[in-house]
């Protein structure tokens, strides 16, 4: 499986309920990144957490890392109509020291008003 | 508004084509990436550039190529076309190296 892969592939919700996604990576990193997309649109950054940290908030947003499992989780919770998206998460690859940055293909979440 | 600027937008060109995308990073910014994102894929990373000099290679073609000009803007040039080239291209640039990125809205292209 590729470094940064997400899970589930898709996700369908009713507006109010919580969405969790996971991602998880296979190299060593020094942070992780979620980013959401609307369709066809560029990319918005949502969080970094580092390799230091194990879980942060912002928003109605929350994200864990574990560092040991090499895995990663988004909880959007009291979901909006607004929210549907998918969300990748990116890795920047320190490994090599040239910092290639690693997604997923991403979870597609929809939220149904 | 990210800052970071992309043109064109749209871009419908034919086999065999050469195209260049241009990009603009937000002000102050050092880095910029290149992704490719086919229809219903995730991104693939194509090539890092950081003030000006190439960081990092990801699964590019050899028929692609970039550069990084001194103003800091970047050019990702598409020789060679096939229709499998066809996909969003998307540029982004970061303050660092592994700093938030900051997408531009994409250059959509078609290769018929």
């Amino acid at each position: 499986s590729q470094q940064g892969e997400e899970d589930p592939q898709a996700l369908s919700i009713q507006e109010g309920e919580n969405a969790t996604m996971n991602c998880s990576y296979k190299t060593s990193i020094n942070n992780l990144q979620w980013y959401r997309q609307n369709s066809g649109r560029g990319l918005v950054h949502l969080i970094l957490i580092r390799s230091n940290e194990r879980e942060k908030h912002s928003g109605r947003l929350r994200v864990t890392l574990d560092t040991s499992k090499k895995s990663s989780s988004l909880l959007i919770t009291a979901s909006r109509a607004a929210d549907t998206a998918s969300y990748f998460c990116a890795t920047p690859d320190v490994t090599s020291g040239t910092y290639k940055y690693i997604f997923g293909t991403g979870t597609r979440l929809k939220v149904l008003a | 508004d990210s800052g970071v600027t992309q043109t064109p937008k749209h871009l419908i060109t034919a086999t065999g084509q050469r195209v260049t995308l241009r990009c603009s990073p937000r002000s102050g910014d050092l880095s910029v990436y290149w992704y490719q994102q086919s229809l219903d894929q995730g991104l693939q990373f194509l090539i890092h550039y950081y003030n000006g000099e190439e960081r990092a290679k990801g699964n590019i073609l050899e028929r692609f190529s970039a550069q990084q000009f001194p103003d800091l803007h970047s050019e990702l040039n598409l020789s060679s076309l096939e229709l499998g080239d066809s996909a969003l291209y998307f540029c982004a640039s970061s303050p660092n190296r592994v700093d938030t990125q900051y997408f531009g809205p994409g250059t959509r292209l078609t290769v018929l």
